[in-house]
């Protein structure tokens, strides 16, 4: 069964908007999720990671203020994409994965949400 | 940080045998893994490798060998299903825990 709910699935709304992404883990208390992006044909981008209870940590080149990350319980994780424009349609996809060094653990990824920016 | 290399498309017939191979560059390894995604689809795991050698899952095998930084996945019998992309993926060190790192993917499209 599935170990990650990603909602909602699809997105498409107007220029402007603020869109809230919400990442649920299933089976296990996640402290750490992560967020990824991926545009067409190309590859998974980790956006950030999230930390129950402390603020997400950003990749390189992420702006944390149009991406807010709240990870509030060890069950939810939500990714808001604010004042999104036509450039942020993208493939959203979140993913539930132990941060324990040297762990054999694989990433759990949720179903993805395709936002679309008009 | 981290760097992968694969190659971006692989065309093979049904029944054949297809290998991806993946060089990385990264500080902080712990272990390679692949992940199998259909159009629209999430990322599916597929294998992991922190140690050298072969693991082998029902038709998919995964080999690495951490002195070459260098690791390849092993697709037999292949059947129209497996057309997808595959990513493999490095596990290392981040600044919030481990983290996974993804490479370009490759294309995979098996004819009849």
């Amino acid at each position: 069964g599935a170990v990650v709910s990603q909602h909602p699935s699809w997105v498409i709304c107007k220029s402007g908007t603020s869109v809230k992404i919400e990442c649920r883990s299933l089976d296990f208390q996640a402290t750490t999720m992560f967020w990824y992006r991926q545009f067409p044909k190309q590859s998974l981008m980790l956006m950030a990671t999230s930390n129950e209870g402390s603020k997400a940590t950003y990749e390189q080149g992420v702006e944390k203020d149009k991406f807010l990350i709240n990870h509030a319980s060890l069950t939810l994780s939500t990714l808001t994409v604010t004042s999104a424009h036509p450039e942020d349609s993208s493939f959203y996809i979140c993913s539930i994965g132990t941060a324990q060094d040297h762990s054999n653990q694989p990433q759990h990824f949720g179903d993805g949400t395709r936002l679309s920016i008009l | 940080g981290q760097s992968l290399e694969q190659p971006s498309e692989v065309t093979a017939v049904e029944g054949a045998i297809v290998q991806i191979n993946c060089t990385y560059q990264t500080s902080g390894f712990y272990g390679l893994s692949w992940y199998q995604q259909h159009d629209g689809g999430a990322p599916t795991f597929l294998s992991y490798n922190a140690l050298d050698g072969l693991e082998e899952t029902g038709r998919f095998s995964s080999f690495l060998s951490r002195s070459d930084s260098y690791g390849y996945l092993l697709l037999q019998e292949l059947q129209m299903k497996d057309s997808a992309s595959y990513f493999c993926a490095v596990r290392a060190r981040g600044a919030a825990g481990n983290k996974l790192t993804f490479g370009g993917g490759t294309r995979v499209l098996v004819k009849p």
